[in-house]
């Protein structure tokens, strides 16, 4: 079964509205996650790194301030897409690692801004 | 800089083997993991390999040369649903993963 879930798996919404995208650990506990954009036939990107009690790190070119990522516990991160605009249609996943061998993934979140 | 190569697309005969090639070169070295994609979905793990030599999982084998920085994955006894992206991805020494392309694995009957 699913060791990291995320939620929600799509959504629609309209321009100018925010989205909340969660990715919980479910059994065991994770300090660290990371959310993922994936564009149509692209890989991976790294958007950022979600640090439990402490601010996210962010990559290069991803803006903070509209991609907000909390952690609020030791099993759940949230990342926030503020003033949502058509461009930011994607594919989100989160990815918690448990221990030094093994990193989960959430299912993923189809977002579409209309 | 830290890259991963792998080629961008593979078809193959149901039943048949094929071999998914990954290089890379990254700023250390935890792991190497491959995952397959369908279309819409999110990864799903496959393998993980941080000791030289291969890893066996039924159908599909796994094997890494960290000297050379190389890996590939093995698949056996194709079925459609193989049909998929199959992602090569390495844990660096920040335990974050560094991802390739993917490959686009195409299954013919």
């Amino acid at each position: 079964g699913a060791v990291v879930s995320q939620h929600p798996s799509w959504v629609i919404c309209k321009s100018g509205t925010s989205v909340k995208i969660e990715c919980r650990s479910l059994d065991f506990q994770a300090t660290t996650m990371f959310w993922y954009r994936q564009f149509p036939k692209q890989s991976l990107m790294l958007m950022a790194t979600s640090n439990e009690g402490s601010k996210a790190t962010y990559e290069q070119g991803v803006e903070k301030d509209k991609f907000l990522i909390n952690h609020a516990s030791l099993t759940l991160s949230t990342l926030t897409v503020t003033s949502a605009h058509p461009e930011d249609s994607s594919f989100y996943i989160c990815s918690a690692p448990r221990g030094e061998t093994e990193a989960f993934f959430g299912q993923g979140t189809r977002l579409t801004v209309v | 800089g830290q890259n991963i190569d792998q080629p961008t697309e593979m078809t193959a005969t149901e039943g048949a083997i094929v071999q998914i090639n990954c290089t890379y070169q990254t700023s250390g070295f935890n792991g190497l993991f491959w995952y397959q994609q369908h279309a819409g979905e999110a990864p799903t793990f496959l393998s993980y390999n941080v000791l030289d030599g291969l890893e066996e999982k039924g159908r599909f084998s796994s094997f890494l040369s960290r000297s050379k920085g190389y890996s590939y994955l093995l698949l056996k006894e194709l079925q459609m649903k193989d049909s998929a992206s199959y992602l090569c991805a390495v844990m660096d020494s920040n335990y974050q993963l560094i991802w390739g392309a993917g490959t686009k694995l195409i299954i013919k009957p």
